[in-house]
């Protein structure tokens, strides 16, 4: 299995305080992404990195922003939180490249009350 | 904008039948993922592919470039095979996943 880590794994935190998701890679990738995985909607892209501080948005970015210091760490940040953005939220790296598999963390279960 | 859909949303089967599952996507990608998640668990990746077929113990991938279909097939299904699986079109521009909603799997001994 591809070293994923995501922290923490489950949250619960109130309306309109800021929380931040963690993912950690051992694998020295170049892309990583968050996505959030709703009922009825399946996976979407929030922001997505290709490269040490270079991030972009992705489908559903609004609320969120994301940073990325190191290669190892991807960071995402809810500024303030809204009962909207409770979701499960996974980690992933892959990339452009026909042959590149794509491998998730194991997902943080946020709910916002 | 790439659109990705699976067919069917839910599927029963008993224990030992073939399954097919199938998914169609809107524009040219990369590579065509499949990926199983079990209920409250993470996502794996099952298949990458971007031509042909792949097989992997008693499953079996399947893409057709032209007609953007590809098929996931599980042969001699088991109840530990109960699962939502989902397919993803992978794009060239940075990676980014495009995903079905998922077909829930039911296998009942």
């Amino acid at each position: 299995d591809a070293g994923i880590t995501q922290s923490p794994r489950h949250k619960v935190t109130e309306t309109g305080t800021p929380v931040t998701l963690r993912c950690h890679q051992t694998e020295n990738h170049r892309y990583m992404y968050w996505y959030r995985q709703d009922p009825g909607h399946g996976l979407r892209l929030i922001h997505y990195s290709y490269g040490v501080k270079d991030t972009d948005k992705g489908e559903v970015s609004d609320g969120y922003s994301v940073s990325r210091s190191k290669t190892e760490d991807f960071l995402l940040t809810l500024e303030s939180a809204t009962s909207s953005q409770t979701s499960v939220y996974f980690c992933a790296i892959g990339g452009p490249n026909q042959n590149t598999e794509a491998f998730f963390g194991q997902g943080t279960r946020l709910t916002v009350v | 904008k790439n659109e990705v859909e699976q067919s069917p949303q839910n599927l029963t089967a008993q224990e030992g039948e073939f399954i097919t599952i199938n998914c169609s996507y809107s524009v040219g990608i990369s590579a065509l993922h499949w990926l199983q998640q079990h209920p409250g668990g993470g996502i794996v990746s099952l298949f990458m592919l971007s031509s042909g077929k792949k097989k992997h113990g008693r499953l079996i991938a399947t893409i057709n470039i032209q007609e953007k279909h590809s098929s996931l097939h599980i042969t001699a299904s088991h109840p530990r095979d109960s699962a939502v699986y989902i397919c993803a079109s992978g794009g060239t521009s940075y990676g980014k996943l495009t995903f079905g909603q998922g077909t829930i799997l039911t296998v009942h001994p």
